[in-house]
């Protein structure tokens, strides 16, 4: 059965703490996305990537960092740089050139 | 400056009446509309589509309409059931360049439907 795993579901940050978030895809999708919910706020992109190898900032890319080493993976690492992290983090795909994204279940992270 | 603008945050209707949804926008190359629903904790699913070179798209008791010149699109849910309690966000794709490969989100609407 084909998907978007994130974990894990809940994730705490100590102060100065860098904490990696997982995304792992099984639809063959070229395109993944992480975007950023914060409470009565819509959904803000923070990065892209369109291939494997190749990642461009979304809106709010300050404080984050992303790797695309494989298709399936696109894992994304807040920094101690962010320094308001506590929000729900979503991962997505698409494919490539199509338009409708495919979300997980999300990420929880609160800081300590 | 936001480009897709839900104004209303909540809405409640009785159950087996019509919801109706509202989003605006102000980008006048976006060129595809989404909806999607979201229950608490879990991810966005996708639910209706529309074409900016349609005017109105249906899928069972959703329908989509949008307004090119009001730059405004409407999510009508006929009957509205409990099961349909959720936020629901209105998404556009920007329409080419790098705009095309991401969606603008609105805030979002939370719809409670009364029994």
């Amino acid at each position: 059965d084909g998907g978007i795993t994130q974990s894990p579901k809940y994730l705490f940050r100590k102060e100065g703490q860098n904490v990696t978030l997982s995304c792992e895809q099984n639809l063959n999708h070229d395109a993944m996305y992480w975007y950023r919910q914060d409470p009565g706020q819509g959904l803000r992109l923070i990065y892209y990537s369109q291939i494997v190898n190749d990642f461009q900032k979304g809106d709010i890319a300050e404080g984050y960092s992303v790797s695309r080493e494989k298709k399936e993976s696109f894992p994304l690492t807040v920094t101690s740089a962010q320094k308001n992290p506590t929000a729900f983090y979503l991962c997505a795909s698409s494919d490539q050139g199509f338009w409708k994204l495919f979300f997980g279940s999300g990420t929880q992270l609160s800081v300590l | 400056d936001q480009q897709v603008k839900q104004n209303s945050p909540s809405l409640s209707v009785q159950e087996g009446r019509i919801s109706i949804l509202n989003c605006d926008y102000t980008n006048s190359m976006f060129d595809y509309f989404l909806w999607y629903k979201k229950y608490p904790a879990e991810g966005p699913t996708f639910l209706i589509s529309i074409s900016s070179i349609k005017d109105k798209n249906e899928d069972g008791r959703f329908t989509v309409f949008l307004n090119k010149s009001a730059k405004h699109l409407s999510l009508h849910i006929v009957p509205s059931q409990p099961g349909d309690s959720a936020v629901y966000f209105c998404a556009a794709r920007g329409g080419s360049g790098a705009g095309s490969y991401q969606l603008t989100f609105g805030k979002g609407t939370k719809l409670s439907v009364i029994p």
